[in-house]
C-alpha cells in the first residue's frame, strides 16, 4: 500500500534545542497530520494541515510546535525550544480525503 | 468534546478463539468510524471504515458495523491467529465544523498459539 516515511527515525536532543522532523507524505495526498505517542500511551492528535494551512489543532499543539510544507516538499514538525515532556515517538500520517489515514514509522524522540 | 472509549485496555485469547473488542463514540456530529492496527515499531495501518448507521466495515476477516443507536463500533473477529497480536485503535473523525479526527485509548491484544 501506499508509504509514509519518515526522518530521522530516532533523534536525541537537549533540552532546549531546536528539532525538525521530517514527513515525506505519499505523493498525491492533501491533508497531512502529527501525532505523539508516549511510550505505552494513547496516540494524541497535534495538528492536521491542508492546503498550506493548519486546519485544526489540540491543545497539545504548544506555541514551541510549527508545521509547514514549503514547496510541496517534506511535511514538518518543528519543535523550538524543546522541553523534557516533548520525549515520544511522533508519528505523521497523509490522506487523499478526509477518510483513512495512512501512518509513516514514527519518529523516536528523546529530549535530554 | 468528542471521544472515543475502547472498554478492553488487554485482551488475551488462544488461536481460533473468537475476538471482541468493544468501541463506543460520543461526537456532536456525524462521525465516520475506523479501525486501526499497530503492530510493535510501526504506525498504525487502516483497516476499515464506516461513515453512516448499520454500514459494515471488513477486512483481513475483522469486521463491525456502525450502530448509531447504541453510538458502537464493536471489532470482532470469528477466529484470530497469533499473526494478529497487536494493539487496535478505534477512531472517529468527525467533519462536521472544525474537523476532528479522535483515537481511542488502544487495546492490546495478545493471542497464544
Amino acid at each position: 500500500g501506499p508509504k509514509v516515511l519518515q526522518i530521522p527515525s530516532h533523534q536525541i536532543i537537549d533540552m532546549g534545542q531546536m528539532v525538525t522532523l521530517n514527513c515525506d507524505p505519499v505523493s498525491n495526498h492533501l491533508y497531512f497530520y502529527w501525532y505523539k505517542q508516549i511510550l505505552g500511551q494513547q496516540m494524541e492528535f497535534l495538528v492536521n494541515f491542508y492546503n498550506g494551512k493548519v486546519m485544526e489543532k489540540s491543545k497539545l499543539f504548544k506555541d514551541q510546535f510549527s508545521v509547514e510544507r514549503p514547496d510541496g516538499s517534506y511535511f514538518t514538525l518543528k519543535i523550538q525550544p524543546t522541553a523534557l515532556e516533548d520525549s515520544a515517538v511522533y508519528f505523521c500520517a497523509s490522506s487523499l480525503s478526509k477518510y483513512e489515514q495512512y501512518f509513516g514509522p514514527g519518529t523516536r524522540l528523546t529530549v535530554l | 468534546g468528542d471521544s472515543v472509549t475502547q472498554t478492553e485496555g488487554q485482551v488475551a485469547l488462544s488461536e481460533e478463539d473468537f475476538l471482541t473488542i468493544h468501541c463506543n463514540y460520543s461526537a456532536s456530529g456525524y462521525p465516520a468510524l475506523f479501525w486501526y492496527v499497530q503492530y510493535p515499531g510501526e504506525g498504525p495501518q487502516f483497516l476499515f471504515r464506516a461513515s453512516r448507521d448499520k454500514e459494515k466495515g471488513s477486512s483481513r476477516g475483522f469486521e463491525a458495523t456502525y450502530d448509531k443507536g447504541t453510538t458502537s463500533f464493536h471489532l470482532r473477529k470469528a477466529s484470530v491467529q497469533e499473526s494478529d497480536s497487536a494493539v487496535y485503535y478505534c477512531a472517529l473523525g468527525d467533519y462536521t465544523g472544525n474537523y476532528k479526527y479522535v483515537f481511542g485509548a488502544g487495546t492490546r491484544l495478545k493471542v497464544i498459539a
